[in-house]
């Protein structure tokens, strides 16, 4: 069965403190693995996605990288408007379109 | 372009009424699919359609219905609300091609009393 974990829960960082979320999965043949983030009362928005082990992509202060096992989203130096919850979502090969998501890693970036 | 538009955005029933939960989607999209969010939960995967005439069951259907007559409009009905379906649910569409991402509505606020 697939299945996606993310971890920690919830992470507080201070202004400038880089730190990585980590997005555990298990899938039949990996299709895609996605990174979303979530605003209170707003709906994902789409970051990065990733499909196979060792590629990395970056946006701004952003960077996601891929293993067989796990993705990272590295965060460095972050600042309090990169607060939210930062979603994670696989596409197996027998899940056309379907998306499984990990609960979510919220992040509170404090001044 | 709207992108992904859900009505309403909050909305409160009694036991057993019924309602829907609209979607509409202007870029054309084929693919489109229902999740509802709950703490410590996740996204879970309702029902989904890969284009108009075509539905099929996620995760968790039950008490759910959805027909898809238009590419633009994804409705989702509740036909006798539990307390159980107070949730906030997302509808999203897909561009075509392998592994594009979803494009996700700000969500309905639904509370069951």
């Amino acid at each position: 069965e697939d299945q996606v974990t993310q971890s920690p829960e919830a992470l507080r960082l201070q202004e400038g403190e880089s730190s990585s979320l980590n997005c555990s999965y298990t899938v039949s043949g990996l299709r895609g693995l996605f990174w979303y983030r979530q605003d209170p009362g707003k709906g994902p928005e789409f970051l990065f996605t990733l499909y196979s082990a060792g590629e990395e992509k970056e946006k701004e202060r952003l960077k996601a990288t891929l293993t067989k096992k796990e993705s990272f989203l590295h965060i460095t130096a972050p600042k309090p408007e990169d607060s939210a919850t930062y979603l994670c979502a696989v596409q197996g090969s027998g899940n056309t379109g379907k998306l499984i998501f990990g609960q979510g890693t919220t992040l509170q970036v404090k001044p | 372009n709207a992108g992904v538009t859900q009505t309403p955005k909050f909305q409160v029933l009694k036991t057993g009424q019924s309602m829907t939960l609209q979607c509409a989607q202007d870029m054309n999209h084929e693919y489109m699919s229902w999740y509802r969010q709950d703490p410590g939960m996740g996204l879970r995967l309702i029902h989904y359609s890969v284009g108009a005439g075509i539905t099929d069951q996620g995760e968790v259907p039950n008490g759910y219905n959805v027909s898809r007559s238009t590419t633009e409009d994804f409705p989702l009905r509740l036909l006798s609300a539990a307390p159980s379906q107070t949730s906030v649910y997302f509808c999203a569409s897909t561009p075509p091609g392998s592994n594009q991402p979803q494009h996700f509505g700000d969500g309905t606020r639904l509370s069951i009393l």
